[in-house]
């Protein structure tokens, strides 16, 4: 069974950092593409950012380019994300997820076919 | 931008359910649903407009392609309210705003 396990999230000061890790169990995490998708309170879900199994491929939305960083090891199955500048919009809950594409081979198939439960980050002073 | 409709849907169990999701432009069949219940992580329904995600069971069908297209709950079980999201992905992914569906 497919287990994406997020864990970092906290209260962040404006301003500030936070690094995300999503830990993954249950399937041959090398083999695939990863990305994170957050919801803010009463918003619907926002697409953050995606990366190809290999680590060699890295797609940002453009709202975040600039500010955000993913990362993974494939070593110890484990995805990260970095937010820089953390603003009061950042505040939501951050997912990582599965995604069936091939970003290496030219294959943007890019939906989420597993999730992990999300870990909250808040921003404020 | 990916617009879904109605925010709010009540039905009875046992009803169908129709929801919509309309993008500006088109996304040929790039177009996948997921179902989000509180405290739980999104469960991936429908790719590709109309496949079903694996174990997503039968009541559970997706139609349409290019800009308008719809999920249909044949007849609806207590466990199927929820919050759902259309997304396309036929260019970088956006998500619709969601379609709250409530027991009436």
């Amino acid at each position: 069974e497919v287990h994406l396990v997020e864990s970092g999230g906290a209260l962040g000061q404006p301003g500030g950092s936070l690094r995300l890790s999503c830990a993954a169990s249950g399937f041959a995490f090398s083999n695939y593409d990863m990305g994170w998708v957050r919801r803010a309170p009463g918003k619907g879900l926002e697409w953050l950012a995606v990366m190809s199994r290999s680590g060699g491929n890295t797609y940002y939305a453009d709202s975040m380019r600039g500010r955000i960083t993913v990362s993974r090891d494939n070593s110890k199955s484990t995805l990260f994300l970095e937010v820089n500048g953390l603003r009061a919009e950042d505040t939501a809950i951050y997912h990582c997820a599965r995604l069936p594409s091939s970003l290496d081979y030219g294959d943007y198939s890019l939906y989420f076919d597993d999730w992990g439960q999300g870990t909250s980050v808040t921003v404020s002073s | 931008l990916m617009t879904q409709s109605p925010a709010t849907l009540s039905v009875s169990p046992g009803e169908r359910a129709t929801l919509s999701c309309r993008a500006s432009q088109s996304v040929t069949s790039n177009l996948a649903w997921y179902q989000q219940k509180p405290g739980q992580a999104p469960r991936l329904l429908i790719y590709g407009a109309s496949t079903r995600a694996s174990d997503v069971p039968v009541r559970f069908s997706g139609s349409g392609s290019g800009t308008e297209f719809t999920l249909t709950i044949s007849s609806l079980q207590s466990e199927d309210f929820a919050v759902y999201y259309c997304q396309q992905y036929n260019n970088w992914p956006t998500f619709g705003q969601g379609t709250r569906l409530e027991i009436k």
